[in-house]
């Protein structure tokens, strides 16, 4: 089974609409992120979880909103869907880093397969 | 200004070759990281290679390396004996601030690189 799963894969829905994208973990990982994908724009960070009390706001939040339900579980909500959310969505996660110097491999992000949605 | 430039947005190589992807960087922080993924047609995000920032040997993994050249702020990643299965995008990604810092997390992406391998 995959270690970082999202649901839906694909998602069509209208314009106004409300939408919930799940993301799950089996890494045992702190820290959650949401990212959206857009073509030649590359990947942008939309919120990111520390932990289940620690939410952040990312580089494009406006329009979205999300709950860190468990360490495991980052859910992200469009309330009211537009057409330039229309995207791919990708849910990350990694390991907290130990504070006071780098550590080779550790704080890597690993993806899930993302969930494409288009808003009509 | 960018954070993370990838000034090359296809590359051809022949199956069997070596080819290396270019990645240019800004940072201002002595400590930092950079990443490389790989995203097939498909749509997964898949771990290619990390390089720290304070890491004296360049990165390798399998077919791939990293030729970081920290005074230049490059990190381009080589893939040797390219196969058909390499054709993908790649992105390459910066992580900055203090190591395990609450900033630290964030990843800053480039506009990627579609590479096709042909034979």
């Amino acid at each position: 089974d995959a270690d970082v799963t999202q649901t839906p894969r694909n998602r069509i829905t209208k314009t106004g609409k409300r939408i919930m994208l799940e993301c799950s973990q089996t890494k045992g990982h702190d820290r959650m992120y949401w990212y959206r994908q857009d073509p030649g724009l590359g990947l942008r960070l939309i919120y990111y979880s520390f932990d289940v009390k620690d939410i952040n706001k990312g580089e494009i939040s406006d329009g979205y909103s999300v709950s860190r339900q468990a360490q495991a579980k980052f859910s992200l909500s469009l309330e009211s869907a537009i057409p330039n959310q229309t995207a791919l969505y990708f849910c990350a996660t990694s390991d907290y880093g130990l504070a006071g110097g780098p550590i080779r491999g550790m704080e890597t992000q690993y993806f899930g397969p993302g969930t494409r949605l288009l808003v009509l | 200004a960018q954070k993370i430039t990838q000034t090359q947005p296809g590359m051809f190589v022949q199956e069997k070759e070596a080819v290396t992807l270019d990645c240019t960087y800004d940072t201002s922080d002595q400590s930092y990281g950079l990443f490389w993924y790989k995203q097939p047609s498909s749509g997964e995000m898949i771990f290619l290679i990390y390089q720290g920032s304070y890491d004296e040997q360049n990165a390798t993994e399998g077919r791939y390396s990293l030729n970081f050249q920290k005074a230049r702020k490059s990190a381009n990643l080589v893939i040797s004996a390219s196969q058909l299965g390499d054709s993908a995008m790649y992105f390459c990604a910066m992580r900055e601030g203090r190591f395990g810092g609450g900033t630290a997390s964030k990843l800053t992406f480039g506009t990627g690189t579609r590479l096709q391998v042909t034979l």
